[in-house]
């Protein structure tokens, strides 16, 4: 089945701790995206990429990072610098001019 | 940057009755409007969406319709039935723009 994959759905981190979360995604979508869900505020985007090998900030980028080296593949690293990185996390793709598909997220918690 | 609202954050309606969910966006230059539905522990299904060169878009029970000069845009779910309970987001941007605007999102509760 095409679709976007997201592991692992529980993950937990500890102080000081860098956690690095996956999305593959083999609908060979151009564009690849990170959103943060967090209660009573909608999805916010945190980093993007349109093509294989660059990527952009989005509205909430620090104390994130991203590679995009795989056209399939873009993990995010929340590293610890994100001082509040208890949220749900979503990976969504999109092929040119097609509406964005969701894998079915992580949900990243501190010990 | 596109700022979007949803009203209201809730909706509670019977079994069988309709539910409307309405958006405003802030930007007249987005032309491409989602809407997802999310149930929970997943990630959002996109439902329906609309451009701006149409006024309403239909797919069985679900409708959008879209007021450009009024820069809203609202979902109508007819017959609702208990697997429509879920939160509805809904979005905005640029057609061929990647980077969506999302609402805070609408918990829709159908009661049997």
């Amino acid at each position: 089945d095409g679709g976007i994959t997201q592991s692992p759905k529980y993950l937990f981190r500890k102080e000081g701790q860098n956690v690095t979360l996956s999305c593959e995604q083999n609908l060979n979508h151009d564009a690849m995206y990170w959103y943060r869900q967090d209660p009573g505020q909608g999805l916010r985007l945190i980093y993007y990429s349109q093509i294989v090998n660059d990527f952009q900030k989005g509205d909430i980028a620090e104390g994130y990072s991203v590679s995009r080296e795989k056209k399939e593949s873009f993990p995010l690293t929340v590293t610890s610098a994100q001082k509040n990185p208890t949220a749900f996390y979503l990976c969504a793709s999109s092929g040119s001019n097609q509406p964005q598909h969701f894998g079915d997220g992580t949900r990243l918690s501190i010990l | 940057g596109e700022n979007v609202e949803q009203h209201p954050s809730t909706l509670s309606v019977q079994e069988g009755d309709s539910a409307v969910i309405k958006c405003t966006y802030s930007d007249s230059a987005s032309n491409y409007f989602p809407w997802y539905k999310q149930e929970l522990g997943k990630g959002p299904q996109l439902i329906i969406d609309i451009r701006s060169n149409v006024g309403e878009k239909k797919d069985q029970r679900i409708a959008v319709t879209l007021n450009k000069t009024a820069k809203h845009f609202s979902l109508h779910i007819t017959e609702t039935q208990p697997e429509d309970s879920a939160v509805y987001f809904c979005a905005a941007a640029i057609y061929g723009n990647n980077r969506l605007a999302f609402g805070k999102g609408n918990q829709v509760v159908v009661i049997p």
